[in-house]
């Protein structure tokens, strides 16, 4: 049982770069999230989706964008990569919105060069 | 803007002592307040969550006690093991159906 699977784990961009982060659940979860996580700042959430086909903002939604095609996939992307955009990126998800436990990947290591 | 944050970002504890990781809230209208581990190189993991309309919680060696007079979250370890050195965070959903705000985070370190 994989869980929650970001792909890739690292990866080195070039300012003005475009990228599109996978996440992937086989828990056949309704919500899925995108959060980012920088030094002293906690999760912040970037964009979730409450369904296939659905996407909202969350906190943090500028310069990046989302898709939610599959029930089970979970897209980032980012169209013109910013040093500010180097984070850790966090994909979870969970059975309902106001579920409390949600299930995180194991992260991506984005730096923006 | 964030509503759920933390008093220390770090906590350094003798292995067997007990550990309180303390979280301030300004939200009342918060309808669960939980926490989170994160190991390193790891995502975050669900540890407990405590109802607004409760003060306290039991787990396996983690207690959450919950104040809301004055908007104070805690999560007390129990004989705080190597095993326990991690980042803690605290996290509400600020309405039903809402996802989760985190706060910013303390990290346990467990001195043996």
């Amino acid at each position: 049982n994989a869980g929650v699977t970001q792909t890739p784990k690292f990866r080195v961009l070039k300012t003005g770069q475009s990228m599109t982060l996978l996440c992937a659940q086989d828990m056949n979860h309704e919500y899925m999230y995108w959060y980012r996580q920088d030094p002293g700042m906690g999760l912040r959430l970037i964009h979730y989706s409450v369904g296939e086909g659905t996407t909202a903002k969350g906190e943090v939604p500028d310069g990046y964008n989302v898709s939610r095609l599959k029930k089970q996939n979970f897209l980032l992307g980012l169209e013109s990569a910013a040093p500010s955009q180097t984070s850790v990126y966090f994909c979870a998800s969970s059975y309902s919105l106001g579920n409390t436990e949600a299930f995180f990947g194991q992260g991506t290591r984005l730096t923006v060069v | 803007g964030e509503s759920v944050g933390l008093h220390l970002p770090t906590l350094s504890v003798q292995e067997g002592d007990n550990s309180i990781i303390n979280c301030a809230y300004s939200n009342s209208a918060s309808d669960y307040f939980i926490w989170y581990k994160q190991e390193s190189g790891k995502g975050p993991q669900f540890i407990i969550d405590i109802r607004s309309n409760m003060d306290k919680r039991q787990g396996q060696r983690v207690t959450v006690l919950l104040n809301k007079t004055v908007k104070h979250l805690s999560l007390q370890i129990a004989a705080t093991q190597p095993g326990d050195s991690a980042v803690y965070f605290c996290a509400e959903n600020k309405r039903r159906n809402t996802p989760l705000v985190f706060g910013k985070g303390t990290r346990l370190s467990v001195i043996a």
